[in-house]
């Protein structure tokens, strides 16, 4: 079957850095996508990776390895508008996005 | 980026009403539209694919008479959710799917509708 995992809740502190993980097993790979949530409201684009390796885009980077069916989104320098879930998405073959159930991260002072 | 916006943003309907949400791609044009539904602190889920000029295909589990899908242009996608129960009541979403941005397969997601049946 069809699987995203990924951690329920994570907590950091302000300034820190903190990398939030997702395996999956999909029929088929086109790509593993990154969304923000913001509670109430819609996900918001954060990054997309189909190849191996880090794509950087600013304070945000995104890590995928096809072989291990792995990705991580990595945050620096932690502002309190980063507490949100984190949805990680991976699209099959059938260009169906498989949705992680999302990790709740929680930015302290 | 692309647009993509829904109407209403919040509805309350009675129980047994029928209710019914649109979704537009403003700025480029939707070959596939995707309706999600979600609960609350529960991930997105998928109720059906669409396609301009054709038949939605719908989820296992999600009624096709329940959750009537217009997809009657390129840019425009309609869900109506009859006979409305308080079961019902959720955070509706759309995405449309097109040849806008540099990535193809990107899904572009419209605001949400908040559903409350009383």
């Amino acid at each position: 079957g069809q699987n995203i995992d990924q951690p329920t809740e994570m907590t950091a502190t302000e300034g820190a850095i903190v990398q939030i993980n997702c395996t999956y097993q999909t029929s088929g790979f086109n790509g593993l996508f990154w969304y923000q949530q913001h509670a109430g409201e819609a996900p918001t684009f954060l990054s997309y990776n189909v190849l191996d390796g880090l794509e950087e885009k600013g304070r945000f980077s995104s890590f995928l390895s096809r072989s291990k069916g792995y990705s991580y989104l990595l945050l620096k320098e932690l502002q309190m508008k980063d507490s949100a879930s984190y949805l990680c998405a991976a699209m099959d073959s059938n260009y169906q996005l498989i949705w992680g159930a999302g990790t709740k991260l929680i930015i302290k002072p | 980026g692309a647009v993509v916006s829904q109407h209403p943003s919040r509805v309350i309907c009675k129980s047994g009403t029928s209710v019914k949400i649109e979704c537009r791609s403003l700025d480029f044009q939707a070959t596939t539209m995707f309706w999600y539904r979600q609960f609350p602190k529960q991930s997105l889920m998928l109720m059906a694919t669409s396609n301009e000029g054709s038949k939605a295909t719908y989820e296992q589990g999600v009624e096709k008479d329940k959750f009537l899908i217009n997809h009657a242009s390129l840019t425009l996608s309609t869900l109506t959710v009859t006979s409305a129960h308080p079961e019902d009541s959720s955070f509706y979403i759309c995405s449309a799917m097109g040849l806008a941005g540099g990535i193809e397969a990107e899904q572009y997601f419209g605001p949400g509708t908040r559903l409350t049946v009383t």
